[in-house]
């Protein structure tokens, strides 16, 4: 069964500066999707970001990024030039097909500091 | 983008009524619908998954007679928690997804059931 795992529950970052959002998962298909949502304080589930598996470019999303090592499972995230509006949790999530479930890690709690 | 609108945002009601919850895809034909349910500061349970015309699908654990899930069209599907306890109480998220291959979810804003 595929697995997403987030290893850090929370992180902080200082307005303006960058962090990053560990994601691992498992599986043994070769192609699939996988992405970033984030759902801030509102509940609502927005998607950051996509990465479907057999692209080997990163994607990006103005001042969302992936580091995606298919070898490895990672599928990281990079925000830069952090806002007060990014503060929410991130949770990350794979999918085998474009009709399946999703599997989705635990999230990651990210605080913004002024 | 495509949008998904759940109804009622929230809503609170007495142990042993039942309580109906609305998932409509507003511009597109949503193909699939699953349901979730998540608890404070955890990450989302996948109940049951829902195609247009057939029984849902539920995941291991979930009362079938307990979470009526119905499907009848295209753009909309509901969620029935039967003889609500209070430990149904809980934050309940719907998604959909339509014929492309993006494979993105598109969510609904969620519905708070509190019962009493």
């Amino acid at each position: 069964a595929q697995t997403v795992t987030q290893s850090q529950p929370e992180m902080s970052v200082q307005e303006a500066e960058t962090v990053t959002l560990s994601c691992t998962y498992d599986t043994s298909e070769s192609d699939y999707y996988l992405f970033w949502y984030k759902q801030p304080p509102s509940r609502q589930m927005i998607l950051v970001i996509r990465q479907e598996a057999y692209k080997q470019q990163n994607a990006t999303e103005n001042r969302f990024s992936v580091n995606f090592q298919k070898a490895a499972k990672s599928f990281s995230l990079k925000i830069s030039d952090s806002q007060l509006g990014d503060a929410a949790m991130y949770f990350c999530a794979y999918r085998f097909t474009n009709a399946g479930k999703s599997t989705f890690g635990d999230g990651t709690t990210l605080t913004v500091k002024p | 983008g495509a949008v998904v609108s759940q109804h009622p945002s929230r809503v609170i009601c007495k142990s042993g009524t039942s309580v109906k919850i609305e998932c409509r895809s507003l511009d597109f034909q949503a193909t699939t619908m699953f349901w979730y349910r998540q608890f404070p500061k955890q990450s989302l349970m996948l109940m049951a998954t829902s195609n247009e015309g057939s029984k849902a699908t539920y995941e291991q654990g979930v009362e079938k007679d307990k979470f009526l899930i119905n499907h009848a069209s295209l753009t909309l599907s509901t969620l029935t928690v039967t003889s609500a306890h209070p430990e149904d109480s809980s934050f309940y998220i719907c998604s959909a997804t339509d014929r492309g291959y993006t494979g993105e979810l598109f969510f609904g804003e969620g519905s708070r059931l509190t019962v009493l």
